[in-house]
């Protein structure tokens, strides 16, 4: 059964350096999320991603994240320079199509801010 | 905010007893999901449940939605050590962009 991945699964970082979390989406569908999750806290939507263009994304989503679908199959995340606070779940979603349709999750990078 | 708050946060039973878990919202919504997630793991997907719908059942699992009062609620039925995780639930909107709630912590006790 298709899967969405993520790697790496686990990445530290100092404070102040560059990340890029990488998904590879299921590969016939058309629509991306990242989002995060604080250890013990909720989901937080970050960012969704259609037709090589962002769609929607939070307040918590600044300057400093971007994404990219630099060659049709990979979806990536990049914090250009990281804080304490950006330590985290990170979770990659991909969508089928415009009708209603759950997004499937990967297993998530664990960011660690040092 | 359109995202779904859920109670409780935390839930303890006993294997073979039924689970109940609510989430309610504050924007209308075009649809409503319920996702699982173990320990330190990825979301699963339960469940999806659109606005006109009332009730949907998926193996031990039913879920109803009532949007006249802006809730949802998953029943656990049968319960099982196994089904030991955080459960979420997550509104839609028209463009299918979804917001999490808190999530309720189940722990069933064999």
């Amino acid at each position: 059964e298709p899967e969405v991945t993520q790697t790496p699964s686990h990445q530290v970082t100092q404070m102040g350096q560059e990340v890029i979390l990488r998904c590879v989406p299921i590969s016939n569908h058309l629509y991306f999320y990242w989002y995060r999750q604080i250890l013990g806290q909720k989901v937080e939507f970050l960012v969704s991603f259609y037709n090589n263009e962002i769609s929607e994304k939070s307040e918590i989503f600044d300057d400093q994240f971007s994404v990219e679908r630099p060659d049709g199959s990979n979806f990536t995340l990049k914090i250009r320079s990281t804080k304490l606070e950006d330590s985290a779940m990170y979770f990659c979603a991909s969508r089928r199509s415009t009708s209603v349709n759950e997004q499937f999750f990967g297993p998530g990078t664990r960011l660690t801010v040092l | 905010s359109q995202q779904g708050e859920e109670d409780p946060q935390a839930l303890s039973i006993q294997e073979g007893e039924n689970a109940t878990m609510n989430c309610s919202y504050k924007t209308s919504i075009n649809n409503l999901q319920w996702y699982r997630q173990n320990s330190g793991r990825g979301l699963v997907h339960l469940i999806l449940i659109r606005s006109n719908e009332r009730e949907k059942h998926s193996g031990r699992l039913r879920v109803t939605l009532d949007t006249s009062k802006k809730s949802s609620s998953l029943l656990i039925t049968a319960s099982r050590a196994a089904d030991t995780a955080s459960y979420f639930c997550a509104t839609g909107n028209n463009n299918n962009d979804m917001r999490f709630g808190a999530g309720t912590r189940l722990t069933v006790k064999p």
